[in-house]
């Protein structure tokens, strides 16, 4: 079934330490996307793709990178996590329909950094 | 920069009542702009843009360009309709999108 998969769902760790955000879509989308959004609180760009090879920072400044070797995947890396970090990150793909573009979000993995 | 103003935190009404989640935006050139929605424990999904004129779910919004408004109107609410609203633009030529802080409709019965 054609979808965007993120994982994981929610994960807790240790100040310092290097997580991977995984997120996977199976709709043939060039456009990927992540969007930050801390409880409460409005979402926010922080990295785009819109092909292999093509990364761009969003309006958000991160400490995050992302990197797009396959169209399908478009991991999150965070080197050294701090509690700054806590957050929701949510992965989203698109597909430049005829009548605009169309946006489809994962379902977001949930942060904690303690 | 743009930016998408949703006023109202919290909006609560009665089933069968009408409702009208307010967005404005903030945007020098002409946007795209669009209404998305989380229902509990789902994930953000499109409910509709202004740019296909659609009517989803009974709600509708129209682009008012001189108030640069775009409001989510139903006349009658739902006790379905409860979730979490974003209003979100995307600039011309773009396909990145800037949201709202959103709005939580409460429909009681």
């Amino acid at each position: 079934e054609a979808d965007i998969y993120q994982t994981p769902r929610y994960l807790v760790i240790g100040t310092g330490k290097k997580i991977t955000l995984e997120c996977s879509q199976t709709m043939g989308h060039d456009k990927m996307y992540w969007y930050q959004q801390d409880p409460g609180m409005e979402l926010h760009l922080i990295h785009y793709s819109y092909g292999v090879n093509s990364t761009e920072k969003g309006d958000l400044s991160s400490e995050s990178t992302v990197s797009r070797i396959r169209t399908e995947h478009f991991p999150l890396t965070l080197e050294s996590a701090r509690p700054s970090h806590t957050s929701q990150y949510l992965c989203a793909s698109s597909d430049p329909g005829g009548l605009g573009n169309t946006i489809y979000f994962g379902e977001g993995s949930w942060l904690t950094v303690v | 920069a743009q930016r998408v103003t949703q006023p109202e935190k919290l909006l609560s009404v009665f089933k069968g009542a009408p409702v009208e989640l307010k967005c404005n935006y903030s945007y020098s050139g002409s946007p795209e702009l669009f209404w998305y929605v989380q229902y509990s424990r789902q994930r953000l999904q499109l409910l509709l843009r202004h740019i296909s004129r659609e009517s989803i779910k009974g709600f509708t919004a129209d682009l008012n360009k001189g108030e640069t408004s775009f409001h989510l109107k139903k006349p009658f609410a739902q006790e379905e309709d409860s979730a979490m609203y974003y209003c979100a633009l995307s600039r011309t030529g773009y396909s990145t999108l800037t949201f709202g802080k959103g709005t939580m409709l409460l429909v009681s019965p």
